[in-house]
């Protein structure tokens, strides 16, 4: 069965620190796709990163960057200086390749304050 | 712009009336589609698989007789909530998937539908 661990139930942090999200995965598919979703209080889902389980080339976007180790089954989201925009909550979700259906990790609930 | 549209966006209905969701693609064809339910503060849970032209698949413990789902074409989904009840409020947002191109799972979340049953 999959299963994705996002430990970390809320990080505070003052505007302009770098802040990390810790995301652990078990999977007993050899290929999956791992994802990162921002969800403000509006609801919706905010697309950020998908990867594909062959590709473990780490990933920056902006203030975004990602680090995957599949030695260690991990997938984690790094947001540099952060920014009182960034206050949200963030998923780490799994998929099965050529399937769709995503199993989403607890969330973390991100403050930044000015 | 939204490549997947969800409505209504909110509503409120009376404790055992019934309401309609839809989904739709807007700009790609999809054979299957999902429907996740979110409780405050909670994650969100896959209810069902909606296929198209066939009966959805739900997910252990979702009731398939409170929750009708329907997939009557490749471009339409609705979940309808049966005989809603105050625990029945909750965020629901569906997804589809997008097989055009070489990924072939490509994945479209649509703006979410919150509801409150009072």
């Amino acid at each position: 069965a999959q299963k994705v661990t996002q430990a970390q139930t809320e990080i505070s942090v003052v505007e302009k620190e770098d802040v990390t999200l810790d995301c652990v995965y078990e999977t007993r598919d050899t290929t999956y796709y791992l994802f990162w979703y921002k969800q403000p209080p509006s609801g919706e889902l905010v697309f950020l990163i998908r990867r594909n389980s062959f590709d473990e080339q780490n990933e920056i976007s902006g203030r975004y960057s990602w680090n995957f180790q599949k030695s260690t089954s991990s997938f984690n989201f790094t947001i540099t200086a952060s920014q009182v925009v960034d206050s949200a909550v963030y998923f780490c979700a799994l998929s099965e390749v050529g399937w769709g259906k995503l199993q989403f990790g607890a969330g973390t609930q991100v403050v930044v304050t000015p | 712009g939204a490549v997947v549209s969800q409505h209504p966006s909110w509503v409120i209905c009376k404790s055992g009336t019934s309401v309609k969701i839809e989904c739709r693609s807007l700009d790609f064809q999809a054979t299957t589609m999902f429907w996740y339910r979110q409780f405050p503060k909670q994650s969100l849970m896959l209810m069902a698989t909606s296929n198209e032209g066939s009966k959805a698949t739900y997910e252990q413990g979702v009731e398939k007789d409170k929750f009708l789902i329907n997939h009557a074409s490749l471009t339409l989904s609705t979940l309808t909530v049966t005989s809603a009840h105050p625990e029945d409020s909750s965020f629901y947002i569906c997804s589809a998937r997008d097989q055009r191109g070489t990924s072939g799972n490509t994945i479209y979340f649509g703006e979410g539908s919150w509801l409150t049953v009072v």
